[in-house]
């Protein structure tokens, strides 16, 4: 059964610095995974989606990579400012289904 | 991009009573239309999966007599929830997957998501 972990739960970091989101999950065979943001209260925004059989994505300041084999993505923003300040979530679809198996996600806080 | 709306996006209703939300694909067919369910401070939760035409697949422990989906046309989903009590109240999104304009078949696209509470 597909599991994923969010590391950390939460995370509080002054404004300017560079930081990274951890996603690990149990399975590899997956189609492809996500990194979502969340403000409270609002829906989902996708940030990135990785193909199988991508390395990486970039989009801005955020830069997301896979690793299938060791089961983990990293989530990277550049330069945080406080308008990141959100729950990050990320997402495997493991299969045909297309269904997402979700992180608990990670409560980020950029401090000005 | 492709774009979900949800409707409405706040509702509040008496115990005992209906709600319908609706959830739409605005420039794309959605084969697949997803519900999920969130608590504050919790992850989201598939509630129950649709697709055109199709009785709706519904996640272990999800009522689908209180829960129910209608996927009526490749652009609209609705959820009814059925005689609602406090508990009821959550936060609602729905996400819809289709290829052609929207790109990969494999992604989804989210809703904004309906906030329900029930006094």
């Amino acid at each position: 059964k597909q599991e994923v972990t969010q590391i950390p739960a939460a995370l509080s970091v002054p404004e300017g610095e560079n930081l990274v989101l951890n996603c690990s999950f149990t399975d590899s065979a997956i189609y492809n995974l996500q990194w979502f943001r969340q403000d409270p209260g609002k829906g989902l925004t996708s940030l990135l989606l990785i193909q199988s059989s991508q390395r990486e994505q970039t989009s801005g300041r955020l830069n997301a990579s896979l690793d299938k084999s060791s089961g983990r993505s990293t989530l990277y923003i550049a330069a945080s400012q406080p308008g990141d300040s959100a729950t990050y979530l990320c997402a495997v679809t493991p299969d045909s289904n297309y269904q997402l198996i979700w992180g608990a996600g990670t409560k980020l806080i950029i401090k000005p | 991009g492709a774009v979900v709306s949800q409707h409405p996006s706040w509702v509040i209703c008496k115990s005992g009573t209906s709600v319908k939300i609706e959830c739409r694909s605005l420039d794309f067919q959605a084969t697949t239309m997803f519900w999920y369910r969130q608590f504050p401070k919790q992850s989201l939760m598939l509630m129950a999966t649709s697709n055109e035409g199709s009785k709706a697949t519904y996640e272990q422990g999800v009522e689908k007599d209180k829960f129910l989906i209608n996927h009526a046309s490749l652009t609209l989903s609705t959820l009814t929830v059925t005689s609602a009590h406090p508990e009821d109240s959550s936060f609602y999104i729905c996400s819809a997957r289709g290829g052609g304009l929207a790109g990969s078949s494999y992604e989804q696209y989210f809703g904004p998501g309906t906030r329900l509470t029930v006094t």
